[in-house]
């Protein structure tokens, strides 16, 4: 079954202890990013990658990290987490066509993030 | 710039009546068009997407969408609102370009009432 898997489900965490979110497809997309929902923003974007070892800048990067060193794992990473990243967040994955536009996008059913 | 506005931040219509969710997008370059849905504590589905084929896009549980250039506009729609519905929509899209990426709109909750 084709699938976006993100762990954990739920977390609670204390501000400055570091934490990595998990990401893996099995559908050997090139394209994975990662979003945050924050009520009446809708999904913003963290950051990207259109392949192995490229990762770009979102619209709202600050704060975090991701790495991309195999094709099916894209982990999000907090270094110093804080009260405003406390937020729902989903990673997602995509292929993209001839025309470089994305086509379908999987999600992963989303990680409730507490910060305290 | 890229950018989709989803008209409408809150819908509310009766069971049984026609649902109309507007999104507007606003590129120089030829896009690709989703309207995903969520369900309270739920991921994203998708419902439909235009990929430049034909312009009227059927989606699943009978909604469809109308990429209208002219406009630019992708306006979600359904006949019939089924109080299953009730749900918060996002109207996505991917432009072309050599940096690639989805953007949503700030979604529209549908509320459906008897």
């Amino acid at each position: 079954e084709a699938q976006v898997t993100q762990n954990p489900r739920y977390l609670i965490t204390v501000t400055g202890k570091k934490l990595t979110v998990t990401c893996s497809q099995n559908m050997n997309h090139e394209y994975m990013s990662w979003y945050r929902q924050d009520p009446g923003l809708g999904l913003r974007q963290i950051y990207y990658s259109m392949n192995v070892e490229v990762t770009d800048k979102g619209d709202v990067p600050e704060g975090y990290k991701v790495s991309r060193k195999e094709k099916r794992n894209f982990p999000l990473i907090l270094e110093s987490p804080s009260p405003n990243q406390t937020s729902l967040y989903f990673c997602a994955s995509s292929s993209i066509n001839r025309d470089r536009r994305n086509t379908e996008a999987f999600f992963g059913q989303g990680t409730r993030l507490t910060v305290v | 710039a890229q950018s989709v506005t989803q008209l409408d931040s809150h819908v509310s219509v009766s069971e049984g009546t026609p649902v109309l969710l507007r999104c507007n997008y606003s590129s120089s370059y030829s896009p690709s068009l989703f309207w995903y849905v969520q369900h309270p504590n739920k991921g994203l589905q998708l419902l439909l997407k235009y990929t430049s084929a034909a312009t009227l896009v059927k989606g699943i549980n009978g909604f469809e969408a109308e990429f209208k250039k002219s406009e630019t506009s992708f306006h979600l729609t359904k006949p019939s609102a089924h109080m299953s519905d009730a749900a918060e929509y996002f109207c996505v899209v991917s432009f072309t370009g050599t940096a690639s990426k989805l953007t949503f709109g700030t979604g529209t909750r549908l509320q459906v009432t008897l």
